[in-house]
């Protein structure tokens, strides 16, 4: 079955680099994504990356994904307050039901 | 602007009442997701439709209904037989054409029972 697995706490000082993990376990999806979710609100796509990559550069943003151990990972360059949220590590297939199947999220606290 | 609006924010339902939540998408997006979010918990599908006048079970049905009379619309019906239904609502729609499975989200629903 499909299952995707994250931390659950990251605390990084303000300017650092943070850097959240996630692991998958279907080795046929098709789409890698990071959502950030801020309190009380719905889901901000980040960034995406397609299962044949394994770099994507966005601005403070840097996905990493290793297909053979199944590793998916978020950079964010010079963290800011306001990049506290949880993030989300989703993952889905183009074929049937298309739905993302999420981790449990990472809660990310800046310090300034 | 192209988007997706969930109705109300905030939504309190008395025990063995049955409430609707609302969906709605001017994405042209044939599918449709419903999501429940728990507290340190990630989101579990609920219900989709992948087309009008279609839908189908998601991983936590028992509780709930949905229909898709409409491609813009999917509302959700928490029912009395939903034993916990306090959770943080989320919809999503997802084009079913093109390269890219990007799902758009709206804002949310928060139930509580009260």
């Amino acid at each position: 079955g499909e299952d995707v697995e994250q931390s659950l706490f990251l605390s990084v000082r303000e300017g650092d680099s943070s850097v959240i993990n996630c692991t998958y376990t279907d080795s046929s999806s098709t789409y890698l994504y990071w959502y950030k979710q801020e309190p009380g609100a719905g889901l901000q796509l980040l960034t995406y990356i397609f299962s044949n990559m394994d770099m994507k550069q966005d601005q403070r943003l840097t996905v990493l994904l290793n297909k053979k151990d199944k590793h998916l990972s978020l950079r964010i360059a010079d963290t800011q307050t306001g990049d506290s949220a949880i993030y989300f590590c989703a993952e889905s297939k183009d074929t049937g039901r298309r739905a993302l199947t999420f981790g449990s999220g990472t809660r990310l606290q800046v310090q300034p | 602007d192209g988007g997706i609006t969930q109705s109300p924010k905030y939504l309190f339902r008395k025990e063995g009442q049955n409430v609707t939540l609302s969906c709605e998408q001017n994405l042209n997006h044939d599918a449709m997701y419903w999501y429940r979010q728990d507290p340190g918990q990630g989101l579990r599908l609920i219900y989709y439709s992948q087309i009008v006048n279609d839908f189908q079970k998601g991983d936590i049905a028992e509780g709930y209904s949905v229909s898709r009379e409409k491609k813009e619309s999917f509302p959700l019906t928490v029912t009395s037989a939903q034993k916990n239904p306090t959770a943080f609502y989320l919809c999503a729609s997802i084009p079913m054409g093109g390269v890219r499975t990007e799902a758009f989200f709206g804002q949310g629903t928060r139930l509580t029972v009260v």
